[in-house]
């Protein structure tokens, strides 16, 4: 069974730019999460999509944004990129996404802002 | 304060000994708690899931929740060098697949 995959894997944007990341998850999970990770501050969730519909938003601008697609398939976009937003992006799927699910990682979308 | 607190100081044992780490939170909603092993410029791989208080083995590794302490703590026996990694530990609550994760805590096993 293929694990969450996540194109591209590393990626260089200028300040200003976007970047749109894609995430496949599991076959079968409905819930897809994006995080985002630094050596600073740690794994913080972005949201989470089930169904099409983003059911939960952690504490992020609105240059974050994402979306889920009929497949489960998910994207995530950054506009306006800023220097800090250099990280890796984590996205997780799940079956159900109600609590109490095993949540699975992919390995990841390396940003980097220059 | 924040919701889950994990020493991020690294750890560095010899090959053999027991790994003890351990995190602690605030938010008694949390009903759900997992640690994740993660490599170097990986992503997390799940280890350990439990649900309720008490210990939970799967070969090697122990884990351990005191709800009435907010406190969990992963053990790891006869640590080997393919344990070195950085283990965070992570929670949610009933309903909400939404994570909270410690800072992570850097191991290095030392042949």
């Amino acid at each position: 069974k293929a694990g969450v995959t996540q194109t591209p894997r590393y990626l260089i944007k200028t300040r200003g730019q976007q970047v749109t990341l894609s995430c496949s998850p599991i076959s079968g999970h409905r819930s897809v999460s994006w995080y985002q990770q630094t050596p600073g501050q740690g794994l913080q969730f972005l949201f989470e999509y089930f169904s099409e519909t983003q059911r939960n938003k952690g504490n992020f601008p609105g240059r974050f944004s994402g979306r889920q697609f009929s497949n489960s398939r998910s994207e995530m976009n950054v506009s306006t990129l800023e220097l800090g937003d250099s990280a890796l992006y984590l996205c997780a799927s799940s079956l159900q996404g109600r609590g109490g699910d095993t949540i699975y990682f992919g390995e990841g979308s390396w940003l980097t802002v220059v | 304060q924040k919701e889950v607190e994990q020493d991020p100081g690294p750890l560095s044992v010899p090959e053999g000994a027991i790994v003890s780490l351990n995190c602690t939170y605030s938010n008694s909603a949390f009903q759900y708690f997992m640690w994740y092993r993660q490599y170097s410029r990986k992503g997390p791989e799940l280890l350990m899931y439990t649900y309720s208080s008490g210990n939970k083995e799967d070969g090697r590794f122990t884990a351990q929740v005191d709800k009435s302490s907010k406190y969990i703590s992963l053990f790891i026996r006869d640590s080997q060098p393919s344990d070195s990694a950085t283990y965070l530990c992570a929670m949610s609550r009933y309903g909400n697949n939404r994570l909270a994760f410690g800072k992570g805590n850097q191991v290095v096993v030392i042949p």
